[in-house]
């Protein structure tokens, strides 16, 4: 019954190839968001959907696609894959219209590396 | 440009003693800041939360400090537990240009709880 959860936890893979990293939740929520955090433990957002709409998309390289089905599914596609590609991936997901809205539930993240 | 900033990257402190850790922001459109706890090999989890409007946030174990005049934020926590061992970071919350709440994180400090 884990809340927001991603596929897969370890990705391990050569600099050209083209990725999908998949998160799922399934706490209701209307927000989910894509976090990268590099190897100076940087934590900042890439993307974020409200409703399967694309309402936060930061200076990203266009190699990195978000995707969302559904308002519970936020998948990150990632082509042409590059050295500095390699980092953790977090996704996470918050509710808008709580008063708690602030708060964002975080899944286990996937280390990607990029040989 | 880090607009939060965690200026000790490591803490340690003796069990049963007080554990505080600083935070500061640059930007003063900030209205709300929260403090997350990481283990190895998780996401990061909410722990305690502070609107601008208010100087002082208590939930048991866990009081956030607000200084808006020195844009200064703490985490007390006391009694320190050995469970306390982790990764703890600073997160700010503004308006974004496409008209939601954003949050900024700081790099993160890691507390080491000595039993």
């Amino acid at each position: 019954d884990t809340a927001v959860s991603q596929t897969p936890k370890y990705l391990v893979t050569q600099m050209g190839n083209d990725k999908s990293i998949k998160c799922e939740q399934n706490l209701g929520h209307d927000t989910m968001y894509w976090y990268k955090q590099d190897s100076k433990k940087f934590l900042k957002i890439m993307f974020s959907y409200n409703n399967k709409e694309l309402i936060i998309n930061e200076t990203v390289p266009n190699r990195f696609s978000p995707k969302s089905p559904d308002k519970a599914h936020l998948n990150l596609h990632i082509n042409s894959l590059e050295l500095g590609d390699s980092a953790v991936y977090f996704c996470a997901s918050s509710h808008p219209h709580e008063t708690s809205d602030y708060e964002q539930y975080f899944g286990p993240g996937t280390r990607l590396t990029v040989t | 440009d880090q607009q939060v900033k965690q200026n000790s990257p490591s803490l340690s402190v003796q069990e049963g003693r007080i554990s505080i850790l600083n935070c500061d922001y640059t930007n003063s459109m900030f209205d709300y800041f929260l403090w997350y706890k990481k283990y190895p090999a998780e996401g990061p989890t909410f722990l305690i939360s502070i609107s601008s409007i208010k100087d002082k946030n208590e939930d048991g174990r866990f009081t956030v400090f607000l200084n808006k005049s020195a844009k200064h934020l703490s985490l007390h926590i006391v009694p320190s537990q050995p469970g306390d061992s982790a990764v703890y970071f600073c997160a700010a919350s503004a308006v974004s240009n496409f008209g939601n709440e954003k949050l900024t994180f700081g790099t993160g400090t890691r507390l080491t709880i000595i039993p």
